[in-house]
């Protein structure tokens, strides 16, 4: 695709139900990374993979968030057992190394 | 660890005016830096890129500064617009990992027609 694609674009989930989010990045985009927005705040990183490798997983907050590359290219962020405080817009990007970040639409989760 | 810090938080003003938006960052060992902005409910648009080595860039009204030995940046608007209006973030990129873009909060940019 012409673009970072993410799905779903909304998603509301009950309190301690699992969510997958999906990020198709740019073709051939070596460096991809999740992002946490909260409202009025700026993106805060999650986790960072270069091809299928995750390279760095600092940002995640807690150890029911989940992210996964395993072909180098799709990633999935996975969070089990839903709280409320997880409800945000989740952000991916991909670019190849130093160069211009593309950014999804991003996956507004609200937990209810 | 980077910080980014944005200044003004918000701005409104009337069209027309040429607008300076401000971007401070504490690591000055970045590779690039890169301006995006959001809408709201929506994504990140990129809007221009500045590598290290550059002073500026440039696109259509929009011009960016890059004085890295400072850790300071500047996004130019000239002869503003209603549809100017958005969030202007700055991301420093010094590599992969948590340090890859790092975010401050924001402009929020009110353009009065």
């Amino acid at each position: 695709g012409a673009g970072v694609s993410q799905s779903p674009r909304y998603k509301v989930a009950k309190r301690g139900q699992d969510v997958a989010l999906r990020c198709d990045p740019i073709s051939g985009h070596v460096s991809l990374f999740w992002y946490q927005q909260a409202l009025g705040q700026g993106p805060e990183f999650l986790t960072y993979f270069q091809n299928e490798a995750q390279l760095d997983k600092s940002g995640l907050p807690s150890d029911r968030f989940f992210a996964e590359r395993p072909e180098g290219s799709v990633s999935t962020l996975k969070i089990q057992r839903t709280q409320q405080e997880d409800s945000a817009v989740y952000l991916c990007a991909s670019m190849r190394p130093n160069t211009e970040a593309f950014f999804g639409q991003g996956t507004r989760l609200t937990v209810v | 660890k980077q910080e980014v810090t944005q200044i003004p938080a918000a701005l409104s003003v009337p069209e027309g005016e040429n607008l300076v938006l401000n971007c401070s960052f504490t690591d000055s060992a970045i590779y690039n830096l890169q301006w995006f902005r959001q809408d709201p409910g929506k994504g990140l648009t990129s809007l221009l890129l500045i590598q290290s080595s550059q002073r500026e860039q440039t696109s259509g009204r929009l011009n960016a500064s890059l004085d890295k030995s400072s850790g300071r940046s500047t996004l130019y608007i000239a002869a503003s617009q209603p549809g100017d209006s958005a969030t202007y973030l700055c991301a420093p990129h010094s590599g992969g990992g948590a340090d890859g873009l790092t975010f401050g909060k924001g402009t929020h940019l009110i353009i009065q027609p």
